[in-house]
């Protein structure tokens, strides 16, 4: 039963370096979610897709893009890494209503 | 924006005894108030999501009451245990295909 798996789990990229995190759930769940994690401030939503075929900005889109590539998978791109991207990025998922999410392992990626 | 706030930041609570905090959300256009536990090294886990005002949910040891006139929810551990030792998380939502804002997280450690 993988539930959320997320694609690589650690990463060090150079300023300037594209990179793109997958992340796939087979839950058959409507709605996933990218996060980051960053000491002292919890996690903040950077995307979000409420469904298949629609994705919307979260509390701090800026620097990132992302794709619902079909129900199962939500990928999340950084086309031009900078240090300020440094942080743990998670994704999440949850079938929709009044259910909870359902957490990836996380992405530690750091940004020299 | 959506502010979600958690109060304490963090607690340090002798074994056996009980404990509570505090997360306060807007309290116009409610949907839902999710709880999840989040242990170091690990991915949150989903607690509780509560909907209706006035709710009581409770797990073990752990309880939570929600009042959505007033934008607070409660979270309660009795007779805490070393195992209790985590990051709380609240997290907000104002419709069913929204984004999911969480607070800072309150982190409590229990001492033996």
């Amino acid at each position: 039963n993988a539930g959320v798996t997320q694609t690589p789990k650690f990463q060090v990229l150079k300023t300037g370096q594209s990179m793109t995190l997958q992340c796939a759930q087979d839950m058959n769940h409507n709605s996933m979610y990218w996060y980051r994690q960053d000491p002292g401030m919890g996690l903040r939503l950077i995307y979000y897709s409420a469904s298949e075929g629609t994705t919307d900005k979260g509390e701090v889109p800026n620097g990132y893009n992302v794709s619902r590539l079909n129900k199962r998978e939500f990928s999340l791109r950084l086309e031009s890494a900078a240090p300020s991207q440094t942080s743990v990025y998670f994704c999440a998922s949850r079938v929709g209503s009044n259910q909870p999410q359902h957490f990836g392992d996380g992405t530690r990626l750091s940004i020299l | 924006i959506l502010n979600v706030e958690q109060s304490p930041q963090s607690l340090h609570v002798q074994e056996g005894d009980s404990t509570n905090f505090t997360c306060s959300f807007p309290s116009s256009n409610f949907y839902a108030l999710h709880w999840y536990r989040w242990e170091t090294a690990k991915s949150p886990e989903a607690l509780f999501v509560m909907t209706l005002n006035g709710d009581e949910k409770k797990k073990g040891r752990i309880s939570a009451t929600l009042n959505t006139k007033e934008g607070y929810s409660y979270l309660y551990i009795k007779g805490s245990q070393p195992e209790d030792s985590a990051t709380y998380l609240c997290a907000f939502m104002r419709s069913s295909a929204s984004k999911i804002i969480f607070g800072s997280g309150t982190r409590l450690s229990i001492r033996p």
